[in-house]
């Protein structure tokens, strides 16, 4: 299947600070990327819809200040986390919908994990 | 997208065929099945998809009733590596904002000796 890498995997920050997390399809062009958040034993829960040269759209009760989604290319999408706070501390996963396979298949990045301090 | 139904939780012997079900009957004529997979700590990884046919690929077999209304998952020879929580996730194919993958709970498959 497609591949989707984030980076960085892990990411440690202080509050106060913003931290940046990219998303790449390595083998298809993405118009469209999705940004989740998950907290331990829950489910994912989507933040927000990444266009490509175009505003993100946000999911009701998503601070579109607080998390800044830039889709600047075909292949990359990035989310800053502005202002951090511990509570901000999740597992961010980004995903990309191949529009050469059918159905439209999206795929899923390894997930970045972010602890606030 | 429409919901979907699907048990919390499910138990398969190691080398047997792990079978997931899962209804969606407000399914419309336009949304696939798709299912996914998490093993703990990572991103959630594509597993197939369907739309009225049943399928099958390397990891996985779909079955979709003839009415759409529900589908199983079938993995023939459950491994460890297996165990995981499963999705399943019905979606439109389009590129409008309803072609956007809404999770539910899923099911925790545990695979064991």
């Amino acid at each position: 299947g497609a591949v989707v890498s984030q980076h960085p995997s892990r990411v440690i920050c202080k509050s106060g600070t913003s931290v940046k997390i990219e998303c790449r399809s390595l083998d298809f062009q993405a118009t469209t990327m999705f940004w989740y958040r998950q907290f331990p034993k829950q489910s994912l829960m989507l933040m927000a819809t990444s266009n490509e040269g175009s505003k993100a759209t946000y999911e009701q009760g998503v601070e579109k200040d607080k998390f800044l989604i830039n889709h600047a290319s075909l292949t990359l999408s990035t989310l800053t986390v502005t202002s951090a706070h511990p509570e901000d501390s999740s597992f961010y996963i980004c995903s990309a919908r191949d529009p050469g396979q059918s159905g439209n298949t999206i795929y899923f990045g390894e997930g970045s994990w972010l602890t606030v301090v | 997208d429409a919901k979907t139904t699907q048990p919390t939780s499910m138990d398969c012997a190691e080398g047997r065929a792990a079978n997931l079900p899962c209804n969606h009957s407000t399914i419309s004529g336009n949304e696939y099945v798709y299912w996914y997979r998490q093993i703990h700590s990572q991103g959630p990884q594509y597993i197939i998809h369907g739309l009225k046919n049943n399928e099958t690929n390397e990891m996985a077999s779909l079955i979709i009733t003839e009415d759409r209304k529900s589908s199983t998952l079938i993995l023939p020879h459950a491994t460890l590596r297996d165990t995981a929580v499963y999705y399943c996730i019905v979606r439109a194919s389009n590129t409008g904002t309803a072609s956007k993958l809404t999770f539910g709970t899923g099911t925790r498959l545990q695979v064991t000796l």
